[in-house]
């Protein structure tokens, strides 16, 4: 069974909108951390922001902050004031504790237009 | 602080080659991570090692093995390549294993095979 889902393939967005990067996951455990990275033509992964399954604060970086739901299981990315320089792919990943291993979603590929 | 390193960064093979791929992870971080990239599958988790042993492995053939030295590099090995192991092979570390922390990763390896 899928763990993560990004239900949006790709977005296209304007420059300087908001937006958002849906991810839902699914998991038993009570321990785990959510994880959200860049990565961009180049191909290297950039992490972005992270939030643990006990942060009571949804967590923010600088333009960027999860939206953490975890009643329903959803920890969606929002980027504050777009910019063209964060066009590229997004990937939602969650790492259960006591696992070693992250496991990824299938991405969202996200477009910003000038 | 240095990121994580990987070389080479292009490497083409062809089928019933070997193939070595290098990882320097960040300093003082113990635990490194290999995963493969492919338009079709996405990323995968390949394995973990932290103080040279592995702690986790993914499913993937006996063909794909790896390593970890007493200075926390690594290096991953496939045997007997095949046209579906071109892929973008990752490499992150983290500090240590199991505990839920972020992992960051290289720019990745693109090995292609013909």
């Amino acid at each position: 069974a899928q763990k993560i889902t990004q239900t949006q393939p790709g977005m296209f967005v304007q420059e300087k909108e908001a937006v958002t990067l849906d991810c839902t996951y699914d998991t038993s455990d009570q321990s785990y951390g959510l994880f959200w990275y860049k990565q961009p033509s180049s191909g290297e992964m950039i992490f972005l922001i992270y939030q643990g399954s006990y942060d009571e604060q949804n967590a923010t970086e600088g333009r960027y902050s999860l939206n953490f739901q975890k009643a329903r299981k959803s920890a969606n990315l929002v980027i504050s004031a777009s910019q063209l320089g964060d066009s590229a792919m997004y990937f939602c990943a969650m790492r259960e504790y006591g696992d070693d291993k992250i496991i990824f979603g299938k991405g969202t590929r996200l477009h910003i237009l000038p | 602080k240095a990121g994580v390193t990987q070389t080479p960064r292009y490497l083409i093979k062809t089928r019933g080659q070997q193939v070595t791929l290098s990882c320097s992870p960040i300093s003082g971080h113990r635990s490194v991570s290999w995963y493969q990239q492919t338009p079709g599958q996405g990323l995968q988790f390949l394995f973990e090692y932290f103080s040279e042993t592995q702690r986790n492995k993914g499913n993937f053939p006996g063909r794909f093995s790896g390593r970890q030295f007493s200075n926390s590099r690594s290096e991953m090995n496939v045997s007997t390549l095949e046209l579906g192991d071109s892929a973008l092979y990752l490499c992150a570390s983290s500090p240590s294993s199991g505990g839920g922390e972020t992992q960051y990763f290289g720019p990745g390896t693109r090995l292609l095979v013909l």
